[in-house]
């Protein structure tokens, strides 16, 4: 397996726009987290979900966030509008039953 | 919710010593504690996973040990390598077993 795999690398948006990034997590495995990085605030986890289903979504900072797991092999998470604040690295994550997560090499997002 | 601590400066080191990198948790003591390294400009990968129930465990030249009366973790890197400079991440599951929280990260840098 490629291992999980995020796209795009990088995105450099204008505020105000709509950024999509997504996420094809490794097959097999029945868990998906969606994780911001920042230098101030590290690795915070915005939603996790389970079988497709969403479980936990307390950590989206707000409604601008939102996030989609239609089938198992894909998930996507959105800002509309998004806002310089919103400048980080996006991780996707995906684990078999709740073990070791295996991270995506991430999307670094700038919001100017 | 459960706050996991690491020591934020960078941990300097010469080649071939032990470095020892340290994770302080908050609340309440978790079912286990995991380590993830990360590289600049790539995602945490998992290193190790140890139990409440367990005070030690061994990886090759890592090790873990896990205090619950000190509330934490300590991560061990013996005869250390300049390939071994990276973040060090602790980690935590929440009140979700599968809601894992992270520290800051610690960097390690080993001098030749």
């Amino acid at each position: 397996d490629a291992g999980v795999i995020q796209s795009p690398r990088h995105e450099v948006t204008e505020m105000g726009q709509e950024v999509t990034l997504r996420c094809k997590p490794i097959s097999g495995h029945d868990y998906l987290f969606w994780y911001r990085q920042t230098m101030m605030r590290g690795l915070e986890l915005l939603i996790y979900f389970n079988n497709n289903v969403p479980i936990d979504d307390s950590g989206m900072p707000e409604d601008r966030f939102s996030a989609k797991m239609p089938n198992a092999s894909f998930s996507t998470l959105k800002i509309q509008p998004s806002e310089p604040r919103d400048s980080a690295v996006y991780f996707c994550a995906s684990s078999f039953e709740g073990g070791e997560a295996f991270f995506g090499q991430g999307t670094r997002l700038t919001v100017v | 919710s459960q706050k996991i601590e690491q020591n934020s400066e960078a941990l300097n080191i010469q080649e071939g010593k032990t470095a020892t990198l340290t994770c302080n948790y908050t609340n309440y003591s978790p079912a286990y504690l995991q380590w993830y390294r990360q590289d600049p400009g790539r995602g945490p990968v998992f290193l190790l996973l140890i139990r409440e129930n367990e005070k030690e465990k061994r990886k090759e030249r890592l090790k873990v040990t896990f205090d619950t009366t000190l509330k934490q973790s300590l991560f061990h890197i013996t005869a250390s390598q300049p390939a071994d400079s990276a973040t060090y991440l602790c980690a935590s599951p929440n009140t979700g077993f599968q809601k894992l929280v992270f520290g800051t990260g610690t960097r390690l840098l080993v001098s030749p």
